[in-house]
Formats: structure tokens, C-alpha cells, sequence
């Protein structure tokens, strides 16, 4: 089955550790995107991806990066820059920006030890 | 900017209510106008669309009117069940321009008790 997948589900940092959150979609789209979650904030955008080798700043990039070396793959880096990286993390696809719908992944929980 | 603003939760219901959630939203174009749904511990699904004013997004017993007029695009359904029970986010895209992404609202936590 044809999809978006997220791994791992939960992942621990330390501080001043650079942690990476896994990205891969099967659904052939030429967009991705990462979100990320807070209680009460609802999706903020980090970073997008239209095509291969390229990539926008969303809302919140400071203290992240990505790469798109792959149509099928979009993994994100939080760097030690990011501050207050708990969050929930969200992976999202879509056939392109400005599509009607976005594929989403199941998430990943990012907590600081 | 373009903004979606959405009513506050929790939103706490009984079975078989009726349900409303209130979603406005800015934009200097033309957006096409979402609801999306999450379960816990899940990522978003989409659950109705609307591309156009009047049109009128439905799905699985919800509704949504795009009103270009009040800049509103409220989810209803008549009859909440016990498997409602999710954060609904409303969400808009500037249609068909290269280059953006959706924008979500911040959510609105339904809880449905039987």
C-alpha cells in the first residue's frame, strides 16, 4: 500500500545533541513538508520541499534543517540551535504546493532528556 | 498574512448532539478551504473540501459551506458519535499557486462521551 512513514515514533535528545527524524513516502508526490505540533498551537510549518534538491524556510525554520537528495525521502535535523525542540513532529506529502491534499504520516514525538 | 482562526476547545458533547466548529479565515486570494481531522497518537487525515464559495465540502455525516460573505467555512454534523472524539483542524491553501502550503488552524479538541 502506497504511503507516508515516520520513524522512529518516539525519539529522546540530549542536550546540545543534533537528532534526525526519518521522512520516506511511496506515493510518488513531488511535495513534502514538515509541521510541527504544540498543545494549543496547532501545525506550524518548518520546511518545505517542491522538487528534488530544493527546499523552503517555513514559519518556524530556525534551528532546523532538511535535504530532498531523493523525491521519496525528506528526513528533518534538529540541530542543538533549536532551543525547545519537544514537540510532536508531522511528515506530510502532497502530488505538489498549492494541491488540495496532503498525505500526513503518523507522527513523531521528540522529547528532551 | 493568510490566517485561519478557529474556535477554542475543548468541545465537550453527548452522543447524538449537534456539533459546530467555527472556523474564519484571511487571505488575499483565493483559497480553497479544509477540514482535517486527527485521532490520537495518528497523523492528519483530510475529512471535507470546499474549492469555491457555496460549494459545500461532506463527509461521513459532517458538513461545511464555504461562505465568501462571512469568510467562514463552519463544520457541522447533526448527530456526533463516541468515534468522533479527535482534534479537528481547519486549514486553507491558495489554490493552484506554486510555491505555498496549507495553513492550518490552531484545532479544536471534540470530545464526545456516551
Amino acid at each position: 500500500d502506497g504511503g507516508i512513514t515516520q520513524s522512529p515514533k518516539y525519539l529522546f535528545r540530549k542536550e546540545g545533541q543534533n537528532v534526525t527524524l526519518s521522512c520516506e513516502q511511496n506515493l510518488n508526490h513531488d511535495a513534502m513538508y514538515w509541521y510541527r505540533q504544540d498543545p494549543g498551537q496547532g501545525l506550524r510549518l518548518i520546511y518545505y520541499s517542491q522538487i528534488v534538491n530544493d527546499f523552503q524556510k517555513g514559519d518556524i525554520a530556525e534551528g532546523y534543517s532538511v535535504s530532498r537528495e531523493k523525491k521519496e525521502s525528506f528526513p528533518l535535523t534538529v540541530t542543538s540551535a533549536q532551543k525547545n525542540p519537544t514537540a510532536f513532529y508531522l511528515c506530510a506529502s502532497s502530488h505538489g504546493t498549492g494541491s488540495e491534499k496532503l498525505f500526513f504520516g503518523s507522527g513523531t514525538q521528540l522529547s528532551v532528556l | 498574512g493568510d490566517s485561519v482562526t478557529q474556535m477554542e476547545g475543548p468541545v465537550t458533547l453527548s452522543e447524538e448532539a449537534f456539533l459546530t466548529i467555527n472556523c474564519t479565515y484571511t487571505a488575499t486570494g483565493y483559497p480553497s478551504l479544509f477540514w482535517y481531522v486527527q485521532y490520537p497518537g495518528e497523523g492528519l487525515q483530510l475529512l471535507l473540501k470546499a474549492t469555491k464559495a457555496d460549494d459545500k465540502g461532506s463527509n461521513k455525516g459532517f458538513e461545511a459551506t464555504y461562505r465568501k460573505e462571512t469568510t467562514s467555512f463552519h463544520l457541522e454534523k447533526g448527530s456526533v458519535q463516541v468515534s468522533d472524539s479527535a482534534v479537528y483542524f481547519c486549514a486553507l491553501n491558495l489554490a493552484n499557486q506554486a510555491g505555498t502550503a496549507l495553513i492550518f488552524g490552531k484545532g479544536t479538541t471534540l470530545s464526545v462521551s456516551s
